[in-house]
């Protein structure tokens, strides 16, 4: 089945510098790929998404790019804040029409003021 | 709208207790899931629903049933408690938008220990 890999399991920056945090998925049929922040104890929020039929999506400090030829998506998070601390999820659809999305297993961000 | 509702907030089972695990949305959402989050992991899919009268399986649904006789509710069900079902649960729903995709609108979650 659909598998979502995602690296870095913890990153730390410095307040200001940029973030990275990149999946890879195993399904070539997969055409949605959202992100989630997730801060201590509480749910998950979505912060963008990308559709298959687009490389690149960019909202303020946010960005994901994706390259569906090699399979793997990226999140960018540019003038880091202490506010980005969370853990960040990646997802993928692998079927279209059935939003079973599979997530990764997160990536612990802590930007260092 | 209050979006998507779980209850309880906390729950401690013994081994062996049953308990149902309540999720409501009030968004008119067709599809609606549950997933678990173990300590430091990500969310894996336990099952999840289409539309009313409708359910399938997930990553991990063993040990777990659900059921969806309306289009709000989607409760999930633990039958036989075990300590592997120790975890935070997150009730989900989407809503088909036409496009490729809709992101998930997450409950606050119930946090379940099994001793």
């Amino acid at each position: 089945g659909e598998n979502v890999e995602q690296h870095p399991s913890t990153l730390s920056v410095q307040e200001g510098d940029s973030a990275v945090i990149k999946c890879t998925y195993s399904d070539s049929a997969s055409n949605y790929f959202p992100w989630y922040k997730q801060e201590l104890g509480k749910r998950p929020q979505l912060i963008i998404d990308i559709r298959s039929n687009v490389g690149e999506k960019k909202d303020q400090r946010i960005a994901v790019t994706l390259n569906k030829t090699a399979k793997h998506f990226s999140l960018h998070i540019t003038e880091t804040q202490p506010e980005d601390s969370a853990v960040y999820f990646c997802a993928a659809s692998p079927t279209s029409g059935t939003y079973k999305y599979i997530f990764g297993t997160g990536t612990r961000l802590k930007v260092l003021a | 709208n209050a979006g998507v509702t779980q209850t309880p907030k906390f729950r401690i089972l013994k081994i062996g207790q049953s308990m149902t695990l309540q999720c409501a949305q009030d968004m008119n959402h067709n599809y609606m899931y549950w997933y678990r989050q173990d300590p430091g992991m990500g969310l894996k899919l336990i099952y999840y629903s289409v539309g009313a009268g409708i359910t399938d399986k997930g990553e991990v649904p063993n040990g777990y049933n659900v059921s969806r006789s309306t289009t709000e509710d989607f409760p999930l069900r633990l039958e036989l408690a075990a300590p592997s079902q120790t975890s935070v649960y997150f009730c989900a729903s989407s809503y088909p938008t036409g496009e490729v995709g809709s992101p998930l609108h997450f409950g606050n979650g119930t946090r379940l220990t099994v001793t």
